[in-house]
């Protein structure tokens, strides 16, 4: 199974501050035939569903804003939020589909200072 | 426009097999595929397992002995199935529509499942 490594656990953060969460894969999420990284990223709020953000590691889903901003190939990647707004307070999961089993990383829970 | 809804008991005694129904609507079962993931309370995502257009079926390797998923087209329901449940399965569970070819794009609101006697 690929293992999906997030960090940090939990991060406080202020408005208007940028941030930066990381996901490393055991093994690359790059496959040749495309060029392309098999990963996503969600936002879960309390008490919601997991909402889907970022897909093929940097392609925003319709209707995120483009604050959000995914980076990164082979085994290791990035969620940037910048100029952070209080709904974005959230948890916030990367997940491989480059096989099954689907693994998500364990979550990073952004919070206010 | 897509949607799935998740039913099924909140309560399942230890065990016993615990049922639930995704029901699903806008989308062709035979052309999409449909999957399971759970929450237990507090912590991460666990994907459990999907059925394809095919009816062909994929399961996580640590619940597969446990665990089935089936559908009924007719109906637009999939069905997951999972036995011997024990106090660790408690958690809420999702049905989930992947666009191709397995980011999750489309959730059920997810049904809690608490197993306790």
């Amino acid at each position: 199974d690929i293992v999906m490594t997030q960090s940090p656990s939990s991060l406080a953060v202020s408005a208007g501050e940028t941030v930066t969460i990381n996901c490393k894969s055991s093994q690359s999420l790059l496959y040749s035939g495309n060029q392309k990284n098999y990963l996503a990223w969600y936002q879960q709020k309390p008490g919601q569903s997991p909402k889907l953000l970022i897909y093929w590691a940097s392609t925003r889903q319709s209707g995120v804003p483009d604050r959000f901003i995914g980076s990164g190939s082979g085994t290791d990647f990035t969620l940037t939020i910048s100029s952070v707004q209080a709904e974005d307070l959230a948890i916030y999961y990367c997940q491989q589909y480059y096989d099954t089993p689907y693994t998500f990383g364990a979550g990073t829970k952004l919070e206010l200072k | 426009q897509v949607q799935l809804k998740e039913s099924g008991p909140g309560l399942v005694q230890p065990s016993q097999t615990l049922s639930l129904t995704c029901t699903v609507s806008g989308f062709s079962l035979t052309s999409n595929s449909v999957h399971w993931v759970r929450q237990p309370p507090g912590k991460g995502l666990e994907w459990m397992g999907g059925i394809w257009g095919d009816g062909s079926t994929d399961y996580n390797s640590a619940l597969k002995s446990r665990l089935s998923i089936s559908r009924d087209t007719s109906k637009s329901q999939v069905f997951l199935k999972m036995n011997s449940l024990q106090t660790d399965d408690t958690a809420i569970y999702f049905c989930t529509r992947p666009g191709y070819p397995g980011w999750f794009d489309y959730w059920g609101q997810g049904v809690m499942v608490t197993v306790s006697s």
